[in-house]
């Protein structure tokens, strides 16, 4: 079964400066789509990045880039120019393109953003 | 474009009573998931409907029945709640099973 592990419960970083949340998930398969999604204390879950793993270009929108590391199975957010807005928990998943019906969670980092 | 919408945002119940909860996305998406969310546990899947008239038990489904009414609503019911039903429920949906699901605000249930 897959498995999806965020190490670092809580994160800090001070405004406009970058930081890093990491993932591990483990997996036999070879094709998977992983992601990264916010919720702010509005409880919302938003989206943040998508990577596919046949593609070996890491996916980048705007201040979110993805570090993704297919042999480790490692797949780390990296959030530049950080903004107090950023403040959230953030969660890792997988989702498999052969049981295609579950998304994957990891337990979370709570980032914390100080002016 | 409302999304997916969750009714109702908050909810006590008393153990043992029964509640509905709904859930309505106006994306003309396929597949919608019903994922409950406890503090350090992530979100883990209850059930799941890949298309209308299918509905099929994810992680944790036991004590949740679901319905996928039509293409638009999909609900999750809870027959005889439970305390360790307490959680926060969020409702999804995707164009299919490989895409990107797309979340409601949640539904933060208390069972006392």
């Amino acid at each position: 079964a897959q498995t999806v592990t965020q190490s670092q419960p809580e994160m800090s970083v001070q405004e406009a400066e970058t930081v890093t949340l990491s993932c591990t998930y483990d997996t036999s398969e070879s094709d998977y789509y992983l992601f990264w999604y916010k919720q702010p204390p509005s409880r919302q879950m938003i989206l943040v990045i998508r990577q596919e793993a046949y593609k070996q270009q890491n996916a980048t929108e705007n201040r979110f880039s993805v570090n993704f590391q297919k042999a480790a199975k490692s797949f780390s957010l990296k959030i530049s120019d950080s903004q107090l807005g950023d403040a959230a928990m953030y969660f890792c998943a997988y989702r498999s393109t052969y049981n295609t019906d579950k998304l994957i969670f990891g337990t979370g980092t709570r980032l914390q953003v100080f002016p | 474009n409302a999304g997916v919408t969750q009714t109702p945002k908050f909810q006590v119940l008393k153990t043992g009573q029964s509640m509905t909860l709904q859930c309505a996305q106006d994306m003309n998406h396929n597949s919608m998931y019903w994922y409950r969310q406890d503090p350090g546990m992530g979100l883990r899947l209850i059930y799941y409907s890949a298309s209308e008239g299918t509905t099929d038990k994810g992680e944790v489904p036991n004590g949740y029945n679901v319905s996928r009414l039509n293409k638009r609503e999909f609900s999750l019911r809870l027959e005889s709640a439970a305390p360790s039903q307490t959680s926060v429920y969020f409702c999804a949906s995707s164009v299919g099973t490989v895409s990107t699901a797309f979340f409601g605000q949640g539904t933060r249930l208390t069972v006392v």
